[in-house]
């Protein structure tokens, strides 16, 4: 059964603090996705990577970076964390259709 | 620039009535259409797509979606609601160029009435 699956469910930070969302296929798809949801918006792009090291921005990529060292892992890296990166992320991976993992609700003080 | 709508925030029916969720995109030309449901704590399930070809398209748990260009619009449908419904439903479009790069609603959700 196809999974995608992140590291955490609810994640509460502080301004200013490393913040690392993992996420994990295991489908051994090519491209991979960092999304943010917020209400009234839907989703939004944040970053997308294409192969291992390979890398594009989306649509809202400020204020974060992506890491892709593996086929299976992709982490999304807010880097100095603040209020308004409080929001739901999710992760997924495709080929052709899109598999989402169960989000991450991030909360930051 | 392409988006996105989906007019309705909130649609309330009762179980066992029908359901007509609405979107429309612009884009140039006809994109990769979907309908994703978001139930409560989880992540998205696709419903349906429609790349080409018949412009009625099945999903699943009985989910049905037409695509009619000339309204550039792709809205689902369902015959009979069951209360499990209750969720948020995300409409998104691909260019046909770079189909992995959805652009979604910002969603409806549905109420069920018992």
């Amino acid at each position: 059964d196809v999974k995608v699956t992140q590291s955490s469910r609810y994640l509460v930070k502080r301004t200013g603090e490393k913040v690392f969302l993992e996420c994990v296929q295991d489908m051994d798809h090519e491209n991979m996705f960092w999304y943010r949801q917020d209400p009234g918006l839907g989703l939004r792009l944040i970053y997308f990577s294409y192969d291992v090291k390979m890398k594009e921005k989306g649509d809202i990529p400020e204020g974060y970076s992506v890491s892709r060292e593996k086929k299976e892992r992709f982490s999304l890296i807010l880097e100095s964390a603040s209020t308004n990166q409080t929001s739901m992320y999710l992760c997924a991976s495709s080929f052709g259709e899109q598999f989402f993992g169960p989000g991450t609700r991030l909360t930051v003080l | 620039a392409q988006s996105v709508t989906q007019p309705d925030i909130h649609i309330t029916v009762s179980e066992g009535a029908s359901l007509e969720l609405r979107c429309n995109y612009s884009y140039g030309a006809t994109p990769y259409l979907f309908w994703y449901v978001q139930s409560p704590g989880q992540g998205l399930q696709l419903l349906l797509k429609y790349f080409s070809g018949d412009t009625l398209v099945q999903g699943i748990k009985g989910f049905e979606a037409e695509f009619k260009r000339s309204q550039s619009s792709f809205n689902l449908r369902k015959p009979s609601v069951h209360w499990s419904d209750a969720a948020e439903y995300f409409c998104a479009v691909a260019p046909m160029d770079s189909s992995y790069k959805l652009i979604f609603g910002s969603g409806t959700r549905l109420l069920v009435r018992p």
